[in-house]
């Protein structure tokens, strides 16, 4: 079963808005990660923020979590048609990992 | 990209039939990962392998196995196929050095596997 969710499911903005996708889990972990996803192409891994840390940043990006609230988010800031893909949360639990759904970003210039 | 490579890209095959997914990769990673995706389901884990010869199930194995021979190599088989194991697959690396902490994933180009 899947362990993150990820909200919304399709997300649809203009060339440099900021696009923010949630990410909830069940269980503890180790860590969060968030992979990119091209149509039809393998995921490539964006980021990844530890349970013991609260923020991370990797340049246009930035990546929250909340263990108390079982909940991570992810920031685009000052999008660009490029970044149009579907964006999945990961959670990392003693090497079991599991994948949301997705959320579908669409990039409009 | 061309890291972990998955054969064939795409796939045609009919109900019963036995079919092969191969995956190689030249990163030097010791763990190797199966998933299929589905529409709106994301990725589920089908079987993964820790090292040669070492086999563990996922939350989906029913229907397929796996082969691990070789370090740089993972294939998936499907004994008997079936419609609704048309998916898109991938397969994955990853590497223990970085211990638990990490299980950072690289993911092939993923083969479309359509059984009519």
């Amino acid at each position: 079963s899947q362990q993150g969710e990820e909200d919304p499911q399709a997300l649809s903005i203009q060339e440099g808005e900021n696009a923010t996708m949630n990410c909830s889990y069940k269980t503890s972990i180790n860590n969060l990660q968030w992979y990119r996803q091209n149509s039809g192409r393998g995921l490539v891994h964006l980021i990844l923020i530890r349970s013991n840390e609260r923020e991370k940043h990797s340049g246009r990006l930035r990546v929250t979590l909340d263990t108390s609230k079982k909940s991570s988010s992810l920031l685009i800031t000052a999008s660009r048609a490029a970044d149009t893909a579907s964006y999945f949360c990961a959670t990392n639990n003693n090497n079991d990992m599991r994948f949301g759904a997705g959320t579908r970003l669409t990039v409009k210039p | 990209d061309a890291d972990v490579t998955q054969t064939p890209r795409n796939r045609i095959t009919k109900t019963g039939k036995r079919i092969m997914l191969e995956c190689s990769q030249t990163k030097g990673h010791d763990r190797m990962y199966w998933y299929r995706q589905d529409p709106g389901l994301g990725l589920r884990l089908i079987y993964y392998s820790f090292d040669v010869k070492d086999i563990n199930k996922g939350e989906i194995s029913d229907g397929y196995s796996v082969s691990r021979q070789a370090q740089a190599k993972f294939s998936l088989s499907l004994e008997s196929a079936i419609p609704n194991q048309t998916a898109l697959y991938f397969c994955a690396t990853s590497d223990s050095q970085g211990g638990i902490a990490k299980n950072i994933q690289y993911f092939g180009a993923g083969t479309r596997l359509s059984v009519l």
